[in-house]
């Protein structure tokens, strides 16, 4: 059963507008997450994370924020932009073990000019 | 970027056959993975290293084993390839405690 999951396979937004990309999470060890966005034929690149510390992170068009009570994170990209169109995995990782990280299914991000 | 090697890029096996996919990372990472990527389930976890000689099992770990007897390298072997096991793998590296990790670019591995 996975314990990281994308609900919303794919998302469509309008450039300049913003992209909400959102991840519910199961077990209440995590407390480290992590958003890697994707393109075709190329490794993840990690893009931004959040501790469970924090509820906000922020850099520069991407913010990440983290609701620990409804164990839900999300990713907010303002504006977007056509080079964001990608696949975006949320990912985290535990108290238990902090190196071993847990991806979701991930979201398809297309951008239209 | 981490520099990090994965080879081969491509491989079409036959069933039954073994197979050895190879990592080789230039920075000294601590941490090694290997993870599949399958549509609809995203990327799982198949074994990680977190030193020489040392290492663990992930979610989908059936199938396949690992070796790492230098810190630069981290093989992964399908003992027996299945077509369940037709997917695209990646290799990771993490430096240190709680850090993100860096990916390869990927296998494409094709079993008929």
């Amino acid at each position: 059963d996975q314990q990281v999951k994308q609900n919303s396979p794919s998302l469509s937004v309008q450039e300049g507008r913003i992209s909400i990309l959102n991840c519910d999470y199961t077990n209440s060890m995590f407390d480290y997450f992590l958003w890697y966005k994707k393109y075709p034929a190329e490794g993840p690149t990690f893009l931004i994370s959040i501790s469970s510390i924090k509820d906000k992170n922020e850099d520069g068009r991407f913010t990440v924020f983290l609701n620990k009570s409804a164990k839900h994170l999300s990713l907010h990209i303002v504006p977007s932009q056509p080079g964001d169109s990608a696949v975006y995995f949320c990912a985290a990782s535990g108290k238990d073990n902090f190196n071993k990280f847990y991806f979701g299914s991930g979201t398809k991000l297309n951008v239209k000019p | 970027d981490a520099g990090i090697t994965q080879s081969p890029r491509h491989k079409v096996t036959e069933t039954g056959t073994p197979v050895t996919l190879r990592c080789h990372q230039t920075e000294n990472h601590r941490y090694m993975y290997w993870y599949r990527q399958d549509p609809g389930h995203g990327l799982r976890l198949i074994h990680y290293s977190y030193g020489v000689k040392d290492t663990d099992k992930g979610e989908v770990s059936d199938g396949y084993s690992v070796s790492r007897s230098k810190t630069e390298d981290f093989l992964l072997t399908l003992e027996s390839a299945t077509s369940s096991q037709t997917s695209v793998y990646f290799c990771a590296t993490g430096q240190d405690f709680i850090t993100e990790a860096f990916f390869g670019q990927g296998t494409r591995l094709t079993v008929v």
